[in-house]
């Protein structure tokens, strides 16, 4: 199965910050990843897919870039609404596997 | 709008069995493909199992493989998964997702869940 390390697993941001999470794959995925975002007590909501591909209706603050094994998602201005959990996924190989998370909090 | 609302959670002994059900409105079912992930308390996400548009072709991750089976009813617009021979590890909020494509691919809509608990 492939293997999908994030970094940090927690960070601590102020609100404007310029917010930068890692993902790396065991093996390489090309462009097959994606992003989702959990509030706390919520359901995962897709970000981003195709490493770089904003999903309809996430605000452009939120980018993803990467390809084979290395891939980052970068949150540009930090808004209230964005403390929460990311966690990236690869969607290439079943089992489709998904990175620890990494918890945003509010510094 | 695409909604999806999983329904069969609860509390089961070690051994036992349940049956979770996904109703899927908002989009034409029987296009796209349909996974199942899972949260267990205080924990990350894993992915579960998936399905193709046809359910044609399925896939487990190890974890479940040989205990867990998912089907879909495209006639009803329900994905199903029948969870077998419970472990106290399969204590979870389980999500059913939509496929963004016909296949594999990434999960672009996401149930509410609901919670599995394995408990003696």
């Amino acid at each position: 199965d492939i293997q999908m390390t994030q970094s940090p697993s927690s960070l601590s941001a102020s609100v404007g910050d310029r917010v930068t999470i890692t993902c790396r794959a065991s093996q390489g995925i090309s462009s097959w990843l994606a992003w989702y975002q959990q509030r706390p007590d919520k359901a995962p909501k897709s970000l981003i897919y195709a490493a770089s591909s904003l999903q309809s209706g996430v605000p452009s603050r939120f980018s993803g870039s990467g390809s084979g094994t290395e891939f980052t998602l970068t949150i540009s201005s930090l808004q209230p609404e964005d403390f929460a959990t990311y966690y990236c996924q690869q969607y290439v190989y079943y089992p489709f596997t998904f990175g620890g998370g990494t918890k945003v909090e509010i510094k | 709008e695409v909604q999806l609302l999983e329904s069969g959670g609860g509390l089961v002994q070690p051994g036992g069995s349940l049956t979770l059900s996904c109703a899927a409105s908002g989009f034409t079912f029987n296009s796209y493909g349909m996974g199942w992930v899972r949260q267990p308390p205080g924990k990350g996400l894993e992915w579960v199992s998936g399905t193709t548009a046809t359910g044609g072709n399925t896939y487990y991750a190890d974890s479940v493989k040989g205990r867990f089976t998912i089907s879909r009813d495209n006639s009803k617009n329900t994905l199903y998964l029948q969870m077998n021979s419970l472990r106290v590890e399969d204590t979870a909020v389980y999500y059913c997702a939509k496929n963004r494509g016909s296949g594999g691919s990434n999960l672009d809509y996401w149930g509410q869940g609901t919670l599995v608990t394995v408990s003696s």
